[in-house]
């Protein structure tokens, strides 16, 4: 199994604060999906990237693959309550191997 | 869309009873996962269907797990028997085909079901 680390395990910060959280693998995948679940809820998807190098922008999250195509971040700036939860990272094409996790809590 | 919907939303039963979980996928979707959720294990891919067919179970920790797709509404995920250590959020998703460039499918979750085994 070709596991995807995530980095930091877990993270609790202050409202406003900038954070990044990483996924990382020895292998090279042609594509990275980042979801956002929260308590009691399925994970729901956030973005998908397929080039390297690439960057999308969702509203305050930053997200970025590597030139490799071995790693990704998600960047959040001024961080709120409602970012609150667990972010995934998920790679495959129809066979999805989710990541270790990262658990953020932003409080107010 | 109703979304994907699992049901029972929470079972507790006890070691040796059999349980069944539920899933109603989205309308048109043409691939189905189960996926288990433990604190110490992360989501794990347990099996996943396509058209209604088996594509891969290597993800199912043994033959007390089952899963069946009868047809492209239902799907259920069978334990018999359970054990404690079966105790985990048990997730279904559906996903269409690809709409990006690579062909990476759009995972949709229901809201899972949490199992109890005492």
């Amino acid at each position: 199994t070709q596991l995807l680390e995530q980095s930091p395990q877990f993270l609790s910060i202050q409202e406003g604060e900038n954070l990044t959280v990483y996924c990382n693998s020895s292998s090279v995948f042609s594509s990275l999906q980042w979801y956002r679940q929260e308590p009691g809820e399925g994970p729901v998807l956030l973005v998908t990237v397929v080039t390297g190098g690439e960057v999308k922008k969702l509203k305050r999250l930053t997200f970025q693959f590597g030139d490799a195509r071995k790693d990704s971040s998600l960047h959040i700036t001024a961080a709120q309550p409602g970012d609150t939860g667990l972010y995934l990272c998920a790679r495959g094409t129809y066979k999805y191997i989710f990541g270790t996790g990262t658990r953020l809590k932003v409080l107010a | 869309d109703a979304g994907v919907i699992q049901s029972p939303r929470h079972e507790v039963t006890e070691m040796g009873q059999e349980v069944t979980l539920r899933c109603k996928p989205i309308s048109g979707h043409d691939y189905l996962f189960w996926y288990r959720q433990t604190m110490m294990r992360g989501l794990e891919l347990l099996i996943y269907f396509n058209n209604n067919v088996p594509i891969d179970d290597s993800g199912m920790p043994e033959d007390r797990f089952s899963a069946k797709m009868p047809n492209a509404s239902f799907s259920t995920l069978k334990i018999q028997p359970s054990e404690p250590r079966d105790s985990a959020v048990y997730f279904c998703a559906s996903s269409s085909p690809g709409r990006v460039a690579s062909g990476a499918n759009v995972l949709t979750f229901g809201a899972g079901s949490r199992l109890t085994v005492l």
